[in-house]
């Protein structure tokens, strides 16, 4: 949905352990959904998608879900790296627009 | 997929000023927009632009503050005017840069970060 909020919600994770990153939107006629990655400094790069017409999208080492009654998106990050540490953003593509969630900031302990 | 380039990646301009950024893709892209991410935030869409018509601005956004220019397919510039330190931002350019939005080509610039002092 609309980007809501001053803070990133943070999610802290050990090294090698799988990253689950949440992410509610807005609008139910929301196609098609992309999760980004954003490093520090960087613009925001694409990780994966996946179309309303599907529930669950493999790429490597990382898992999207999506839950369309409830609105509800999930990344999957497998065995995570320390590379893997960045802000990373939802977003839904309707009304021929590319609307970005609030973005969640993923820490990796090592 | 395609690159972006934006420039400049930064400046630092006095209250009042305008500032141009360009936004170059590598190949003709129908669909352009522009956002701008305050810093701890998210990205917010500021405009969609097409090249051959006006440019279409989201709520709270207009043109007279954010003029947005799109003279050929490959090419597209956004300005700030009349800045305030509360535009201190990073602007970022996107593009389509696949086959339509069901695909892979759904491409960022590196965005220009802007100090207004």
């Amino acid at each position: 949905g609309e980007s809501v909020g001053l803070h990133l919600p943070t999610l802290s994770v050990q090294e090698g352990d799988n990253s689950i990153i949440n992410c509610a939107y807005s609008n139910s006629a929301s196609d098609y959904f992309i999760w980004y990655k954003q490093e520090s400094g960087k613009g925001p790069q694409f990780i994966i998608d996946i179309r309303s017409n599907m529930d669950k999208r493999q790429g490597q080492r990382v898992t999207v879900l999506l839950n369309k009654t409830v609105k509800h998106l999930s990344l999957q990050i497998a065995a995570t790296q320390p590379g893997d540490s960045a802000v990373y953003f939802c977003a839904e593509w309707g009304a021929q627009k590319l609307v970005f969630g609030q973005g969640t900031r993923l820490t990796i302990n090592p | 997929s395609a690159v972006i380039s934006q420039k400049p990646s930064r400046d630092i301009c006095q209250r009042g000023t305008s500032l141009t950024i360009q936004c170059q893709v590598d190949s003709q892209v129908t669909m352009m927009f522009w956002y701008r991410q305050q810093p701890g935030q998210s990205l917010t869409l500021i405009a969609t632009a097409n090249q051959g018509s006006e440019a279409t601005y989201e709520s709270g956004f207009v043109i007279d503050k954010f003029p947005i220019s799109r003279p050929n397919l490959t090419f597209s510039t956004l300005t700030v005017s009349n800045m305030s330190p509360e535009d201190s931002s990073i602007y970022l350019c996107s593009a389509f840069t696949g086959k339509g939005p069901y695909g892979y080509g759904y491409t960022f610039g590196s965005g220009t970060r802007l100090t207004v002092v």
